[in-house]
């Protein structure tokens, strides 16, 4: 399994431009998420997925999109970058978000955005 | 508002010592507590999960501790060695229909021969 992938691993954008940060896992999970993580912060969530077909936002969704067309990946858009949107970018996944769940959740390696 | 918060905000300790990481949390209602250690430029892995039934859980030269009366977690690192420095995640679930999870802003730990 090569568990969470994600890519790009850096990404430098201008002010207005859009792009899409792909993840994808291998493990059959129905939960994927997105998180940045800024210094000084706990990761805060972006958007969520709980199964193909479904998204919903998380903490901080404002000037992010995403989508879930199949199990395995769960792409995220940033719509018209940022440089607040300066961040490095997690995906993770795990098997269910059932109530108490204690799955673990699996990070990607993580995306290094900046905007100028 | 759901807060958890971890100190010291970094440690140095020599290779061989050990330590102990803090964790308050004021989350409601409360499901489980994950401590996960997250190297340099990478993501975070997981260590452990506790429940509200758990008060000790080891992974390894990790053992986790809660006391749910007192909303506290440590993280026990036994033997220190270098591969140990890394930046280590309180993460409490808050359960429910999201299962949200709140995340601390981790301690940094350097361990140095």
């Amino acid at each position: 399994n090569a568990g969470v992938t994600q890519t790009p691993k850096f990404q430098v954008l201008k002010t207005g431009q859009s792009m899409t940060l792909q993840c994808a896992q291998d493990m059959n999970h129905e939960y994927m998420s997105w998180y940045r993580q800024d210094p000084g912060m706990g990761l805060r969530l972006i958007h969520y997925s709980v199964g193909a077909g479904i998204t919903d936002q998380g903490e901080v969704p404002n000037g992010y999109n995403v989508s879930r067309s199949t199990t395995e990946d769960f792409p995220l858009r940033l719509l018209s970058a940022a440089p607040s949107q300066t961040s490095v970018y997690f995906c993770a996944s795990s098997y269910s978000i059932r109530t108490s769940a204690t799955d673990t959740q699996y990070f990607g390696p993580g995306t290094r955005l900046t905007v100028l | 508002k759901n807060q958890v918060e971890q100190s010291p905000q970094s440690l140095i300790i020599l290779e061989g010592k050990n330590c102990t990481l803090q964790c308050n949390y004021t989350v409601s209602p409360f499901s489980n507590l994950r401590w996960y250690k997250q190297d340099t430029g990478r993501g975070p892995v997981s260590l452990t999960i506790m429940t509200f039934s758990e008060n000790t859980k080891s992974n390894g030269r990790y053992t986790a501790t809660l006391d749910a009366d007192t909303k506290q977690s440590s993280l026990h690192i036994t033997a220190s060695q270098l591969s140990d420095s890394a930046s280590y995640i309180c993460v409490v679930s808050s359960g429910g229909a999201t299962n949200k999870l709140i995340f601390g802003t981790g301690t940094l730990l350097a361990v140095q021969p």
